[in-house]
């Protein structure tokens, strides 16, 4: 499986937008971006994906580079509800199976 | 948006129980279910990846004998934990996801926490 490379943490004021990181440089042409985020206790949440074309939807913004080796997560605008640990992950476009790296812990503060 | 219902959220037993975990998909046919596990401070590994009417794929080191998992049908695959020790306390997660590989995103529950006194 293709690799990604996020920081371990990063931390923004509340109402502020955050701009969350990933490389991918070994990512293939069939791979899917995806980012899912998991607050303590749960499960991950699905928080958008995408393959070549940035992505909007109602949680948040992907920015993919165009030789597609990074990406960027973008939170319009961080709640205290958005602290968790958020996930980048390349999913091959012929199977679903996703690999779980470290993440980036993302603390929101006042 | 999709749900996916896992249940029960929190077991306790004592050693050598066996345990079931279902995972249900409540509003969409889930072809694939995924189990993973997430021991504390630790990302979550994938265990085994279930096709409807198939059976399992396990991950390397993850042995099929001791968690057997049955897709029955697309809206339910089940984890069972069989003679469960110590070593197997963990939260495990089951994830669902329709045709299309990549293409489509994975839905999570919200998790099982597994504590084996």
């Amino acid at each position: 499986d293709a690799k990604t490379t996020q920081p371990n943490s990063m931390e923004s004021n509340e109402e502020e937008p955050v701009h969350l990181p990933c490389n991918h440089s070994t990512i293939s042409g069939t791979d899917y971006i995806h980012w899912y985020r998991q607050l303590p206790s749960q499960g991950p949440e699905y928080v958008i994906h995408g393959l070549t074309s940035n992505v909007n939807n109602r949680m948040a913004s992907l920015a993919i580079a165009e030789d597609r080796k990074s990406s960027t997560l973008i939170l319009h605008r961080a709640t205290l509800r958005d602290a968790a640990v958020y996930y980048c992950i390349l999913s091959a476009g012929t199977a679903s199976k996703l690999t779980f790296g470290t993440g980036t812990r993302l603390q929101v503060t006042l | 948006g999709a749900v996916v219902s896992q249940h029960p959220s929190r077991v306790i037993c004592k050693s050598g129980t066996s345990v079931k975990i279902e995972c249900r998909s409540l509003d969409f046919q889930a072809t694939t279910m995924f189990w993973y596990r997430q021991f504390p401070k630790q990302s979550l590994m994938l265990m085994a990846t279930s096709n409807e009417g198939s059976k399992a794929t396990y991950e390397q080191g993850v042995e099929k004998d001791k968690f057997l998992i049955n897709h029955a049908s697309l809206t339910l695959s089940t984890l069972t934990v069989t003679s469960a020790h110590p070593e197997d306390s963990s939260f495990y997660i089951c994830s669902a996801s329709t045709p299309g590989g990549g293409r489509q995103p994975q839905h999570f529950g919200d998790g099982t926490r597994l504590s084996i006194l």
